[in-house]
């Protein structure tokens, strides 16, 4: 079964408006949950990750949320630009374990 | 630094043809991983090396034998190629588990296969 399920499966925003992208998981011995960013025919690239021990972090116009008691993290990307447009996967390990989700197409509207 | 590179970038196979997809890094990192991406399922992991010498199972490791060569080389090998492992093949290395930040996968840039 998916260890990491990611919704929605896509979105369309308009340029300047503020997606997120919802991730949720049932392994509690998960202590790791980095978000990545995929671009067409190129591999994916670290965007932001968190650990359990902290509710939010922020680098630039990403924000990862994290609910530990609900077992869900989201990414939420700020003033979205369309160079932003992309795939964007979750995912959550345990030592070298790795489970991603099934990823969020996002397109920013300029 | 070229990071991680894969070869070949595409590959076209018959069923029951083998093959072995090849990935280096430079960054001296000690761990490596083998995915698959197919449309819907996100990343699953195949193989993963967590160390020089050593190697073990992912999620999805039937069908699929690895190599660890030495620390910059992990390939990938198919032995009899099937339809169902028509997938894009990302490598990935990572300085090690444990440690703040040393989980950083980095990925190559992938393999398109496909088995007709």
């Amino acid at each position: 079964q998916q260890q990491v399920k990611q919704s929605p499966q896509s979105l369309i925003v308009q340029k300047g408006g503020i997606p997120i992208i919802n991730c949720a998981y049932e392994n509690t011995a998960f202590d790791y949950f980095p978000w990545y960013q995929q671009f067409p025919g190129k591999g994916p690239a670290l965007l932001i990750a968190i650990r359990p021990d902290v509710s939010e972090k922020k680098e630039g116009r990403f924000t990862i949320s994290f609910n530990k008691s609900a077992k869900q993290f989201s990414l939420h990307i700020m003033d979205s630009q369309p160079g932003d447009s992309a795939t964007y996967f979750c995912a959550a390990s345990s030592g070298n374990q790795f489970y991603f989700g099934t990823g969020t197409s996002l397109t920013v509207i300029p | 630094n070229a990071g991680v590179t894969q070869t070949p970038k595409f590959q076209v196979l018959k069923t029951g043809q083998s093959m072995t997809l090849q990935c280096a890094q430079d960054m001296n990192h000690n761990s490596m991983y083998w995915y698959r991406q197919d449309p819907g399922m996100g990343l699953r992991l195949i193989y993963y090396s967590a160390s020089e010498g050593t190697t073990d199972k992912g999620e999805v490791p039937n069908g699929y034998n690895v190599s660890r060569l030495n620390k910059r080389e992990f390939s990938l090998r198919l032995e009899s190629a099937a339809p169902s492992q028509t997938s894009v093949y990302f490598c990935a290395s990572s300085w090690t588990s444990g440690l703040v930040g040393g989980e950083t996968q980095y990925f190559g840039p992938g393999t398109r296969l496909l088995v007709l």
